[in-house]
């Protein structure tokens, strides 16, 4: 059984770092792309980033880039997202997701989600 | 303003059909497919239709989706109360190289 489960969240003032972790089960997960999506409270579903199967592509949404980094650790099995210069409008519940595809340098949306981790950006 | 347009509501009768339409421009559904999602309020959201009109094992076949040129849509047959929820087109954009989302349509069963 496919298992996501994401951690990290927590309130953090803005212009704060944070960095949020996501444990990977039950499937072989170099062999999937992974992705970050977020939704803020009472909104629809943004997507954040994505990170290829070896880590060696990144893509980021434009509101997060360059303050946003993913990565991954295939050996822990472990997803990670290191967010900085945290604004109000970063406040969300961040979503682990998996990649539908096994196909390297291909992706095809997203399958499984986890239960998501709060982030709330507050003085 | 999402790069993926849906209508905010939708609505319809237990047994009836509905339709939800998602539209887009050249770089995102003109030239990629179209995924969809279910969430139920409260819940995570839920893998519905990929690469256009293809269904995950479990989904049942009263959903279905198609896609023309840069417009999508999303049809609920046989209308069900637990087919209340919040639905969501998404689709890769080659312009912004990511993902984009539609501001998701609420279903109400009345």
């Amino acid at each position: 059984e496919v298992q996501l489960v994401e951690s990290g969240g927590v309130v953090v003032q803005p212009g704060g770092s944070l960095r949020l972790s996501c444990a990977a089960s039950g499937f072989t997960f170099d062999d999937y792309a992974m992705h970050w999506v977020r939704q803020a409270p009472g909104k629809g579903l943004e997507w954040v980033s994505l990170i290829s199967r070896d880590g060696s592509s990144t893509h980021y949404a434009d509101s997060v880039k360059g303050r946003f980094t993913i990565s991954r650790d295939n050996s822990k099995n472990s997803l990670y997202l290191q967010m900085n210069s945290l604004r109000a409008e970063d406040t969300a519940l961040y979503y682990c997701v998996k990649d539908i595809s096994d196909r390297s340098g291909y992706y095809d949306g997203f399958d499984y989600w986890g239960q998501g981790t709060l982030v709330t950006v507050s003085s | 303003q999402s790069v993926l347009t849906q209508p905010p509501s939708a609505s319809g009768t237990p047994g009836q059909r509905v339709t939800i339409s998602c539209s887009g421009s050249s770089s995102n559904l003109g030239r990629n497919y179209v995924y969809w999602y279910q969430q139920v309020p409260g819940t995570v959201p839920k893998f519905l239709i990929y690469r256009n009109n293809q269904r995950p094992s479990g989904v049942p076949d009263r959903f279905s989706g198609s896609k023309s040129g840069t417009s999508a849509s999303l049809a609920i047959s046989g209308l069900r109360s637990e087919d209340e929820a919040d639905y969501y087109c998404a689709a890769w954009d080659d312009s912004l190289s990511g993902w984009v989302f539609g501001g998701g349509t609420k279903l109400t069963v009345l």
